[in-house]
Parts: structure tokens; C-alpha cells; sequence
């Protein structure tokens, strides 16, 4: 069965420094999609970051980059740069199809401090 | 604005009551989704539909039940078979071929059952 998980419940990162989010994943499907969310306390769900599975390059938006080690089957997140504002949940999820539909399962997420 | 809206923010009802969870979108999708999240835990699938007249259920579907009438909404009903409801609601939906296949969030709903 398709599954991701996200070891690290809290963690905590100085602002301005950088930080990883670990996340690992199991599919036998070759083609999947690997996503980063964002959750603030208002609930809310921000997308923050994609990786596909044929994709040759590492993705990256501004602060935030996905190291993707497809043969480890992990695709951690890194926040270079750290910021107040980045103190959230993040969920890892991935995209799995099966028989045409689209679903997508989610870590039960990492809490992220920064501190001042 | 395009966008999806989920009513109400907050939502209290009495134990045995059902309940309507509301879910419209503006931005043209083809599939919706709804998402359980408790406490300190990840996203949970409760139902997805790919077109209109159509739906499938996730993985804990048990004690919900959803409609599709038309592309722009997707009602959840948390009927009082659901055992333990109090929880925080997600609405999501996705384009077909949407730019890598994200799925965008609603503001979601939190339901509390006295």
C-alpha cells in the first residue's frame, strides 16, 4: 500500500538558518507526484512545492527546495533562510492514480518553530 | 476571486444531529475532494469526486455521504452514524491536467458535536 512518513513531530530552527523536513514515501506506481503543504494555525493549506517522479532536477520555489532521492524514496524539504512566518505544520503528500482518479495521501505532518 | 469557499468556519451541532458541510468552487475543476483532520494528524480522504453525478469513497468514508450535482459544489453530510464527527473539515479540489496536478484548499470548517 501507498504511504508517507514524516518522522520528525516538531522541530525547531533559528530564524535565518536553514532547516529539513524529512519525509519518505512507498508506491509501486512509477509515475507519482510528491508534494509540500504548508498549515498555519488558521487551518488553512498553502502548496508550497512539487516534485514529480520523472522529474531529473530537483524542484525548487524561492526559499523552499525538495531534495529527491528517488532510490531512497525520500523527498525532504528545505527551508534555507528560516523565518517567523515559517512556523507551521508541514504535510508531505503524495499523488497516487489508480484506474484513471487521482488521490493523494498525507504525512501526519512535522510542527516547525522558528525561534528569534 | 477564484477560489474555493467552505461554510461555515465554525460549525456546532448536537450529538444525533446530521449536519451539511458546504464546499463551492469557482475555478472551473473537475475533481473535488473531502478531508478529515484531527488533532496533531495528517489529511485523511473522506470522499472524492472526479466529475459531476459521480463520486467514490476514501478511506473513511463510514458515517458521511456527499452529492455532486453540479461542478461547483460538493456538499458533505456528517450524519449522526459518524461516531466521533468533532474535527476539522477540508474541501479541496484540482483541474484536469492542472499544472502538476496540485489540489487547492478551501479555508476549511470545524465541526464540534456537543
Amino acid at each position: 500500500a501507498q504511504k508517507i512518513t514524516q518522522t520528525q513531530p516538531g522541530m525547531f530552527v533559528q530564524e535565518k538558518e536553514a532547516v529539513t523536513l524529512d519525509c519518505t514515501y512507498d508506491t509501486s506506481d512509477p509515475s507519482y507526484g510528491l508534494f509540500w503543504y504548508k498549515q498555519p494555525s488558521s487551518g488553512e493549506m498553502i502548496f508550497l512545492i512539487y516534485q514529480g517522479s520523472y522529474d531529473q532536477q530537483n524542484a525548487t520555489e524561492g526559499r523552499y527546495s525538495l531534495n529527491f532521492q528517488k532510490a531512497r524514496k525520500s523527498a525532504n524539504l528545505v527551508i534555507s533562510a528560516s523565518q517567523l512566518g515559517d512556523s507551521a505544520m508541514y504535510f508531505c503528500a503524495m499523488r497516487e492514480a489508480t484506474s484513471g482518479t487521482y488521490k493523494y495521501i498525507f504525512g501526519t505532518g512535522t510542527r516547525l518553530k522558528v525561534l528569534a | 476571486d477564484g477560489g474555493i469557499t467552505q461554510s461555515p468556519k465554525y460549525l456546532f451541532r448536537k450529538e444525533g444531529q446530521n449536519v451539511t458541510l458546504s464546499c463551492e468552487q469557482n475555478l472551473n475543476h473537475d475533481a473535488m475532494y473531502w478531508y478529515r483532520q484531527d488533532p496533531g494528524q495528517g489529511l485523511r480522504l473522506i470522499y472524492y469526486s472526479q466529475i459531476v453525478n459521480d463520486f467514490q469513497k476514501g478511506d473513511i468514508a463510514e458515517g458521511y455521504s456527499v452529492s455532486r450535482e453540479k461542478k461547483e459544489s460538493f456538499p458533505l453530510t456528517v450524519t449522526s452514524a459518524q461516531k466521533n464527527p468533532t474535527a476539522f473539515y477540508l474541501c479541496a479540489s484540482r483541474p484536469r491536467g492542472g499544472r502538476d496536478d496540485e489540489q487547492f484548499f478551501g479555508p476549511g470548517t470545524r465541526l464540534t458535536v456537543l
